[in-house]
């Protein structure tokens, strides 16, 4: 499982209120990923880490902020919280490889965090 | 940025067929391109990927097929049994990006015995 912990694993919060999802990693990977998942629209890419402090945005950021402050931890803020966040979040990291033809940059998931926001 | 189409959207199949899941995506540099397996309630989890100079590629039952110039890759899965039922997603990391995926919408294959 690549040593990837998310937390919390559910979570139900009101409209309006701040949340925020933890992604821990153990093994030194560089490159760490924020996606929500919901029915029909497959995996979308919140926002993504290239190292410490170095952040850029996905498909899907608005109203999403990210921190990474550690290699091992990647921080997914909801400032304020809307139905529509209502979402399966998974966390991923990669790194860079030698593979038989060539780099590879093989991504794996984390558990996933379920929030409801009512 | 990439498009990745995926088809079908859900399947079904039986036991013991083949099933064909194909993705379409729109950079011509991208050069990546791997598979996941979501079974329900769990992560999705990497089954198999390809490489941009690579057409074809096998793990047992399963195997993927690209082809550069039509910009589509294929995931073929023979001898399906019952535990093969989950969703497929087709993933696509595009020539300008060493670390993004850009995924397709799923495939739910269901096998029957």
């Amino acid at each position: 499982d690549a040593g990837i912990t998310q937390s919390p694993r559910h979570k139900v919060t009101e409209t309006g209120t701040p949340v925020t999802l933890r992604c821990h990693q153990t093994e030194n990977h560089r490159y760490m990923y924020w996606y929500r998942q919901d029915p029909g629209h497959g995996l979308r890419l919140i926002h993504y880490s290239y190292g410490v402090k170095d952040t850029d945005k996905g498909e899907v950021s608005d109203g999403y902020s990210v921190s990474r402050s550690k290699t091992e931890d990647f921080l997914l803020t909801l400032e304020s919280a809307t139905s529509s966040q209502t979402s399966v979040y998974f966390c991923a990291i990669s790194d860079m490889r030698w593979g038989t033809s060539g780099i590879v940059y093989e991504q794996y998931f984390g558990p996933g965090t379920r929030l409801t926001v009512t | 940025g990439e498009n990745v189409e995926q088809h079908p959207s859900t399947l079904s199949v039986q036991e013991g067929d083949s099933a064909v899941i194909k993705c379409t995506y729109s950079d011509s540099a991208s050069n990546y391109f791997p598979w996941y397996k979501q079974e329900l309630g769990k992560r999705p989890q990497l089954i198999i990927d390809i490489r941009s100079n690579v057409g074809e590629k096998k793990d047992q039952r399963i195997a993927v097929t690209l082809n550069k110039t039509a910009k589509h890759f294929s995931l073929h899965i023979t001898e399906t049994q019952p535990e093969d039922s989950a969703v497929y997603f087709c993933a696509v990391r595009s020539g300008g990006s060493n670390y993004k995926l850009t995924f397709g919408k799923g495939t739910l294959l269901t096998v029957n015995p």
